[in-house]
């Protein structure tokens, strides 16, 4: 059973560099497609970046000029770092994994974890 | 702003049908498949429905899923009180290169 588990710091204070990791267990990275997506609060889903298995890498165009996205497969996670955040970037963080039943359904998803952005 | 639009809310009481309706774009819903996820208080969001009308298993057959043109539709009959809940339909955007969202159902169970 594939399980994702986001971990990274809770706070952060703006215009610093948000950075959480996906770990993946259960299963390789080394296949399917990865995906970070965030839920402000009260708020819909909005995608950020994704990793495919041919390790194509894209962006959100609204956040591609703060955002990158790694792979470790040695680690078996996939870590986020988002540059000179500010309160719109306070969110619920979520991993997530698609290729089970198509490569845009994304059916494993981590807990999440909440980041806020606060002095 | 969500590229794709759905009403912020729905009711029901149990035992009813209830449609969530979802509309996008040429880009979007047009030429691409749509997925439904179900995501209760607190939780992460749950793949409900993939590629338009097709459910994961375990997924109740309650839940039915269709597209039409650039609007995609997700139908909950015999409604429970568990299922009270946001829905957000998805699908790929092909001039973002990406997953797009819609606002999000709450779909409350009165």
């Amino acid at each position: 059973q594939v399980q994702l588990q986001e971990s990274g710091p809770g706070l952060v204070k703006p215009l610093e560099t948000l950075s959480l990791n996906c770990s993946v267990s259960g299963g390789s990275i080394s296949r399917y497609f990865w995906i970070w997506i965030r839920q402000a609060p009260g708020k819909g889903l909005e995608w950020i970046g994704y990793v495919s298995y041919v390790r194509n890498i894209n962006y959100n165009p609204s956040l591609k000029s703060r955002v990158t996205i790694s792979v470790d497969t040695s680690r078996n996670h996939i870590s986020l770092k988002l540059t000179s955040v500010t309160a719109a970037d306070t969110a619920v963080y979520f991993c997530a994994r698609s290729g089970t039943y198509s490569s845009d359904a994304f059916d494993i998803w981590g807990q999440g974890t909440m980041v806020t952005v606060s002095s | 702003q969500s590229v794709l639009t759905q009403p912020p809310s729905a009711s029901g009481t149990p035992g009813q049908r209830v449609t969530l309706s979802c509309s996008g774009s040429s880009s979007n819903i047009g030429v691409n498949t749509v997925n439904w996820y179900q995501q209760l208080p607190e939780t992460a969001p749950k793949l409900l429905i993939f590629s338009n009308s097709r459910r994961p298993s375990g997924v109740p057959d309650r839940f039915s899923g269709s597209k039409s043109g650039t609007s995609a539709s997700l139908v909950i009959s015999g409604l429970q009180s568990e299922d009270e809940a946001d829905y957000f339909c998805a699908t790929w955007d092909d001039g973002l290169k990406g997953p797009v969202f819609g606002g999000g159902t709450k779909l409350t169970v009165l």
